[in-house]
Order: C-alpha cells, then sequence, then structure tokens
C-alpha cells in the first residue's frame, strides 16, 4: 500500500492564480481531510469528508474548495491565491468513526504563494 | 482563541531521562486525545491516544496521562532515545464528530541529545 499520497511536494504560485492540490488513498478510507500547518498553529482543518459525494467546511475554508467523486481521492483547490495561503498542506484520511485509532497523513505539500 | 495548547515549544533532553510533554484543552467537548509525531518533511504519525473513560494509556515508552479536572494531558518517553527527536502535536476530538476531526495544538519540539 501506498498510503496517502499528495502531489506536487512543492508549488510557488502568483497572487491570483488557481491550482490543486492532489491527495489519494489506497487504504479504502471513508474519511478524508485537509489540514495546513502554519508556524506555532499545529495544523488546522480546512475541510473533510465522510465519503465520496460528500464534503464539509473545516475551521479555515475560505478560499478553498474541494470535491470527492471517489473514495480514493480528494483534491483541493485554490481558486484565486493569496499570501496568506502560503503554508504546507496535509491530507489525511481515516476509517469512519472514533476511537479507532489514528488519521494517516500524507507527506505534504509546501506551498508559497508571492 | 486555541482551544489545544501546547506552551512549551520546545524541549531539550538527555537520552535515557524522560522527556514530558504537556497538553492543556478548553473544549469541555472534548473526549479523545491523540499524540502525534512528525519529522521534518514528512506528515504527522501516530503515536498513542487516550479516551475521556481513562487517566491512563501505555504503549511501551510512551505513557499519555490525562486529567479532565484540569484539562490537561502530558505525554511521557522513557527512556528518551535520539530517534524520538522530532515536533510533537498534541490533538483532541469532540463528541459528536460527523468527520473525525481533530483539532491540533501548536506542537513541542522534542531534542534528545546523545
Amino acid at each position: 500500500n501506498a498510503g496517502v499520497t499528495q502531489t506536487p511536494k512543492f508549488q510557488v504560485l502568483k497572487t491570483g492564480q488557481s491550482m490543486t492540490l492532489q491527495c489519494a488513498q489506497d487504504m479504502n478510507h471513508e474519511y478524508m481531510s485537509w489540514y495546513r500547518q502554519d508556524p506555532g498553529m499545529g495544523l488546522r482543518l480546512i475541510h473533510y469528508s465522510v465519503g465520496a459525494g460528500i464534503t464539509d467546511q473545516g475551521e479555515v475554508p475560505n478560499g478553498y474548495n474541494v470535491s470527492r467523486s471517489t473514495t480514493e481521492d480528494f483534491p483541493l483547490r485554490l481558486l484565486s491565491a493569496a499570501p496568506s495561503q502560503t503554508s504546507v498542506y496535509f491530507c489525511a484520511s481515516s476509517y469512519s468513526g472514533r476511537g479507532q485509532g489514528e488519521q494517516f497523513f500524507g507527506p505534504g505539500t509546501r506551498l508559497t504563494v508571492l | 482563541d486555541q482551544q489545544v495548547k501546547q506552551n512549551s515549544p520546545s524541549l531539550s533532553v538527555q537520552e535515557g531521562r524522560i522527556s514530558i510533554l504537556n497538553c492543556d484543552y478548553t473544549n469541555s467537548m472534548f473526549d479523545y486525545f491523540l499524540w502525534y509525531k512528525k519529522y521534518p518533511a514528512e506528515g504527522p504519525t501516530f503515536l498513542i491516544s487516550i479516551s475521556s473513560i481513562k487517566d491512563k494509556n501505555e504503549d511501551g515508552r510512551f505513557t499519555v496521562f490525562l486529567n479532565k479536572s484540569a484539562k490537561h494531558l502530558s505525554l511521557h518517553i522513557v527512556p528518551s532515545q535520539p530517534g524520538d527527536s522530532a515536533v510533537y502535536f498534541c490533538a483532541a476530538s469532540a463528541h459528536p464528530n460527523a468527520g473525525n476531526m481533530l483539532t491540533f495544538g501548536g506542537g513541542t519540539r522534542l531534542m534528545v541529545k546523545p
């Protein structure tokens, strides 16, 4: 199993550009999430999905869109990049329900918006 | 306002000694707590968890203690090893929780000196 994969690893955008961060998992997990990590802030939830076709907002959703057409894939779209979106982005997946242990995280995408 | 706080940004410990990482939370709805470990350029990996019905959970060298009345938890690593050097994140989950969402603290960087 590859686990959770993310592409690209690094990306530099100019203000106003759009892009999609890719995330895929091969563990047949129902739950998938996107987090961003900023210095001293820990990881903050952007959007999450409890299954194909179902998504919802997390703590910091503004400026980001998601969709979940398959169980495996959960792309994150930046419609018009802003310098405040400079961050490291992590995708995560897990089985449904709590108390079953961990979420599995991808290696991250480091995004810089100039 | 951060609901999960790790007040020590860094901690330095000698190899073989005990490492104690602390975490405080404010949300009374949190009832499941996790610790994640993160190496540079990698995603966080699950370390250990504890449910609010317990006050202690142990896994090898790692023990998590939960004090519900103080809204405080701690991670003990005994004995500490150089390979334990990483950033440790405390995370919490509330009930109900539709998407297995986690709220993270800001992280503590642990350095274990040989």
